[in-house]
Order: structure tokens, then sequence, then C-alpha cells
């Protein structure tokens, strides 16, 4: 079946700028993540979604980091007012159960 | 809080020799243990898992990790690598309260080399 799906593959952005970047899960997994992949900080936690429950949202890096999960599927990741440390790698993953987490292939993001 | 540690940055190794990739975590609680590869520009993908049961567990590729709660352990073995392997290893610890979310250690690049 289809895998975690990311768009866009690539991202370039102006330092200030807003950007989304989309997940879309694998279909039937209820548990959405996101994490951050960087040179200087590795792969670090995000947010997480189950089901209707309050994301948690405690990885967030600043408050210019927000997501959303629309109808318990599609998730939106926004930067607002992107800086040149927000420059990495996001990736997602879901899961149905509560252990192995699918990932998709990432968002290369570079702020410029 | 819980903690990974991958002590090997790197690793080169000759084609068809044995490997092992370290993983030593840190966690007050009952966890459950990952490996992922991953390919270059790609994404994460599974190799294998230790959820509880047989403490050796094995994965796809010929990969195998043992599970040593004594030494807080899962190390990542392959007995004959071959070139394909080159990639980067991430170990990762969850545990089952609330988020379920990893916690990743630093990577190992593996280099098989010709």
């Amino acid at each position: 079946g289809a895998g975690v799906s990311q768009s866009p593959s690539n991202k370039v952005t102006e330092k200030g700028k807003d950007v989304e970047l989309r997940c879309d899960p694998i279909s039937g997994h209820t548990a959405l993540y996101w994490y951050r992949q960087s040179l200087g900080q590795g792969l670090e936690f995000l947010i997480y979604f189950q089901g209707n429950s309050a994301p948690d949202k405690s990885g967030l890096p600043s408050d210019r980091f927000s997501a959303e999960r629309t109808g318990g599927s599609v998730s939106t990741l926004t930067i607002q007012r992107t800086q040149q440390e927000d420059s990495a790698v996001y990736l997602c993953a879901s899961s149905r159960t509560t252990e192995t987490q699918y990932f998709g292939p990432g968002t290369r993001l570079l702020v410029l | 809080a819980q903690s990974v540690t991958q002590l090997d940055s790197q690793v080169p190794v000759f084609e068809e020799a044995p490997v092992e990739l370290r993983c030593n975590y840190s966690s007050s609680v009952s966890v459950y243990l990952f490996w992922y590869v991953q390919y270059p520009n790609q994404g994460l993908q599974l190799l294998l898992k230790y959820l509880s049961g047989s403490t050796l567990v094995k994965g796809i590729n010929g990969f195998e990790a043992e599970f040593n709660k004594s030494q807080t352990s899962f190390h990542l073995r392959k007995p004959s690598v071959h070139i394909s392997d080159t990639a980067e290893y991430f170990c990762a610890v969850s545990d089952y309260r609330g988020t379920y979310k990893y916690i990743f250690g630093t990577g190992t690049r593996l280099k098989v080399l010709a």
C-alpha cells in the first residue's frame, strides 16, 4: 500500500517568510508525528497527534512553529517568519499502533 | 528522562566482514527499542524492533539486534555486510507512556568498502 507522503520534497525560502509543509499519513493510521533532522541537533521530536486528543506540542522549538491535523488525516506544519536555523529536513511519521512509526521521505527546507 | 547513545559516529568496514553498531539507552521505565536505516536523501526505514519477549530480534536485510536489559544496550549486528548496506543507522527508544514519541541517537554512518 501507499506509504507516508510529504510535500514539497524541497523548499527554498527567504528569511522572514512563512512556509507550510504537508504530510499525508498511511490510511488508517491514527497517530502522526513530526520530527526535524538537522546537522547540529540530529533527529528531534516536534509534535504528536493521536486521534481527536489534544496534540503533544512539547517538542516545538518556538511559537513560530505550529501544526494542525484536519479530519484525523492530513497534517500541515507551519513555520512563521522563518530563520536560517530552521533549515533542516522535516520528517513526518504515522503509526496504527502505539509502537512502530513509518516515516515519509521528508521535506528539505532551506532558508536563505 | 530518556536518552540514546550511539558512540560510533562512523564505522568503516570491508565488504563481507561482520559489523556491530552500538546503541545504549537510559530510561527509568521499560521501553521499546528500534533500529532505522536512512539511505541518502531518503526517509527512515525500519530495520527491526524490540517490544517484548525474545531478546534476540531479527530484521530485514540480514540484520539482527540483541536487547540486554542489564547493560541497557541494543546493539545491531550483521555477519557479512554488502556495499549496499552503506547508509546511516539510527537507534531509537520510546516508552509506553503518553505519546510514544521516539528519542533518537545521533546516528552511525556505516561505510562498506570494496
